[in-house]
């Protein structure tokens, strides 16, 4: 079981720039969550899947966040355009669908827009 | 929807002693409920979970939780701390139907003093 794996771990960007993050979940598991953790607001979610499918995006921040699911084994969050506010650690997290089974976090990317 | 709340955003405790850490969260039907531990630029790491098997659950790293109907709470202890216990720790609740959705509490950063 090699985990969630997100790619970067790190990326700067400045403002304006568009920047995609990437997540694969692990094999077999039906859910896939994206959440942001800053200091002021802790852990939000953003949007998660069911079978590829997304099935709330109300914690997306706006229209600039987008998230894609092509297949079982492949998640993107792309924002367009960044902005400074966007810095944060986002996190790609993925479980089973039976109930009370735990997520499986990655170990994150870093986002830095300046 | 569930809601958590952790009492307490910083504990410290000297090496040695117990650690306890509060969780109550809002539901008139037994949730699922989950301990998660994050160390310094990692992901989430699952400590324990309540799955109505038990009500005093044992996770890694020598950590147990208590579920109290009663009171609706599920406080994380351990016996003794250990400087490597340094850490934020999250509460989570899950919802009882659906997609079982968590809802994290705002975490508890613990320190230990040698």
């Amino acid at each position: 079981d090699a985990g969630v794996i997100q790619s970067p771990r790190h990326e700067v960007t400045e403002m304006g720039q568009e920047v995609t993050l990437r997540c694969k979940p692990i094999s077999g598991h039906d859910y896939l969550f994206w959440y942001r953790q800053t200091m002021m607001r802790g852990l939000e979610l953003l949007i998660y899947f069911n079978n590829n499918v997304p099935i709330d995006d109300s914690g997306m921040p706006e229209d600039r966040f987008s998230a894609k699911m092509p297949n079982a084994s492949f998640s993107t969050l792309k924002i367009q355009p960044s902005e400074p506010r966007d810095s944060a650690v986002y996190f790609c997290a993925s479980r089973t669908g039976t109930g009370g089974s735990p997520l499986h976090f990655g170990n994150g990317t870093r986002l830095t827009v300046t | 929807a569930q809601s958590v709340t952790q009492l307490g955003s910083h504990v410290s405790v000297s090496e040695g002693a117990l650690v306890l850490l509060r969780c109550n969260y809002s539901s008139s039907v037994p949730p699922y409920l989950f301990w998660y531990v994050q160390y310094p630029n990692q992901g989430l790491q699952l400590l324990l979970k309540y799955t109505s098997a038990a009500t005093l659950v044992k996770g890694i790293n020598g950590f147990e939780a208590e579920f109290k109907k009663s009171e609706t709470s599920f406080h994380l202890t351990k016996p003794s701390a250990h400087m490597s216990d340094a850490a934020e720790y999250f509460c989570a609740v899950s919802d009882s139907l659906g997609d079982y959705k968590l809802s994290f509490g705002a975490g508890t950063t613990v320190t230990v003093r040698a």
